[in-house]
């Protein structure tokens, strides 16, 4: 059964750097996406991305995040100057419309 | 009001008993609903789509009340395995993003 991976499993990092979350969606899926849980929390949606570009984003995606599709298989999220306030669980998603599947998740450990 | 808002839980059941869990949602105009299960540090895991004639998978029975824009799910015969945080998900459109509830914590015992 075709999965979505994510690496690395836990990334720790310092206050201030730059981080690189990876996902491979599932190969025949259109609609990538990318959520967050803080430990104890809900999950919630960052960011979603249709035909090389941003189709919607929330208010916690800003000008720190980036996304990428740099070629037919990953997709990638971009931390730019991480802070505290960031370590989570990062996970990606996929669907070809609905429903959406989860990747096993990047821990994001900011020190 | 919250989106998404969930049973607050945590529901603890002996093996065997039938539980439900309910979540409301307050945009009417949304599309998709869903049930997922979370399992401690790990990523949800789709358990059912819920669709407006309701659903069974299993143990597992789903409902959807649009006039009432809430969703419930039913296990019975709970198994310990069931044991995990069961997540409400609302989606506005059907390719959009999902809004998840706060989760609702079963533990199952022997």
């Amino acid at each position: 059964e075709p999965e979505v991976t994510q690496t690395p499993s836990h990334q720790v990092t310092q206050m201030g750097q730059e981080v690189i979350l990876r996902c491979v969606p599932i190969s025949n899926h259109l609609y990538f996406y990318w959520y967050r849980q803080i430990l104890g929390q809900k999950v919630e949606f960052l960011v979603s991305f249709y035909n090389n570009e941003i189709s919607e984003k929330s208010e916690i995606f800003d000008d720190q995040f980036s996304v990428e599709r740099p070629d037919g298989s990953n997709f990638t999220l971009k931390i730019r100057s991480t802070k505290l306030e960031d370590s989570a669980m990062y996970f990606c998603a996929s669907s070809e419309a609905s429903p959406q599947y989860f990747g096993p998740g990047t821990r994001l450990t900011v020190l | 009001r919250k989106e998404v808002e969930q049973d607050p839980g945590p529901f603890n059941v002996p093996e065997g008993a039938t539980v439900a869990f309910n979540c409301t949602y307050s945009n009417s105009a949304s599309q998709s609903f869903f049930w997922y299960r979370q399992d401690c540090r790990k990523e949800p895991k789709l358990l059912m789509s819920v669709y407006s004639s309701g659903n069974e998978d299993g143990r597992f029975t789903a409902q959807l009340n649009r006039a009432s824009q809430y969703i419930s799910l039913l296990i019975r015969d709970s198994k310990l395995s069931d044991s995990a945080t069961y997540l409400c998900a609302v989606k506005d459109t059907n390719a959009g993003k999902s809004t998840f509830g706060d989760g609702t914590t079963l533990t199952v015992k022997p």
